[in-house]
């Protein structure tokens, strides 16, 4: 159990396009799901948090405006990267918290490669 | 949360016992040890988590020292697929986990 999946797994797109990357739990509902960015030899970084049916909380630096975050049921989330640029490809990791309490268990999708042109 | 200290990179044995250890030494009372790891180009995966007492499951052992300051992560038999970056994070819930640098493990044949 406790399987979160990432569509697509990798994209790549022309600078000035948007791109939509999807987040789904797929066996159990999860109220809380996070985005973290990875850059080459980097460890994760947060960039916000998304609770169901609630605006997405971004971290310090990160454009709420640049990376719209959706959170409409139980078991999606999305990210979209509008605007893209050379600079915002990385590596895109999506997690939700398996239960309501914050001692609950985050598990992680296998992340979505972009590449922006 | 807790800052942690993890070493760079270690190797193992194909076989043996990799013995993880993470120093958390200002780890306060309602927070816990969480490990992940992430094998290359993939996302995080759950280890085990731990508050004060010892920790097994089907992947891992975690022993955690009497005055929580340090951990260790236990894989009984190494193999191959266990070639990842460890990550260990004290924190007081899952709910925002900070990945620092984590632990390099090569599993050498």
């Amino acid at each position: 159990g406790a399987v979160v999946s990432q569509h697509p797994s990798w994209v790549i797109c022309k600078s000035g396009t948007s791109v939509k990357i999807e987040c789904r739990s797929l066996d159990f509902q999860a109220t809380t799901m996070f985005w973290y960015r990875q850059f080459p030899k980097q460890s994760l970084m947060l960039m916000a948090t998304s609770n169901e049916g609630s605006k997405a909380t971004y971290e310090q630096g990160v454009e709420k405006d640049k990376f719209l975050i959706n959170h409409a049921s139980l078991t999606l989330s999305t990210l979209t990267v509008t605007s893209a640029h050379p600079e915002d490809s990385s590596f895109y990791i999506c997690s939700a918290l398996r239960g309501m309490v914050r001692t609950d268990t985050q598990y992680f999708g296998p992340g979505t490669r972009l590449t922006v042109l | 949360d807790a800052k942690t200290t993890q070493p760079t990179s270690m190797d193992c044995a194909e076989g043996r016992a990799a013995n993880l250890p993470c120093n958390h030494s200002t780890i306060s009372g309602n927070e816990y040890v969480y490990w992940y790891r992430q094998i290359h180009s993939q996302g995080p995966q759950y280890i085990i988590h731990g508050l004060k007492n010892n920790e097994t499951n089907e992947m891992a052992s975690l022993i955690i020292t009497e005055d929580r300051k340090s951990s260790t992560l236990i894989l009984p038999h190494a193999t191959l697929r266990d070639t990842a970056v460890y990550y260990c994070i004290a924190g007081a819930g899952s709910y925002q986990l900070t990945f620092g640098k984590g632990t390099k493990l090569s599993v050498i044949p």
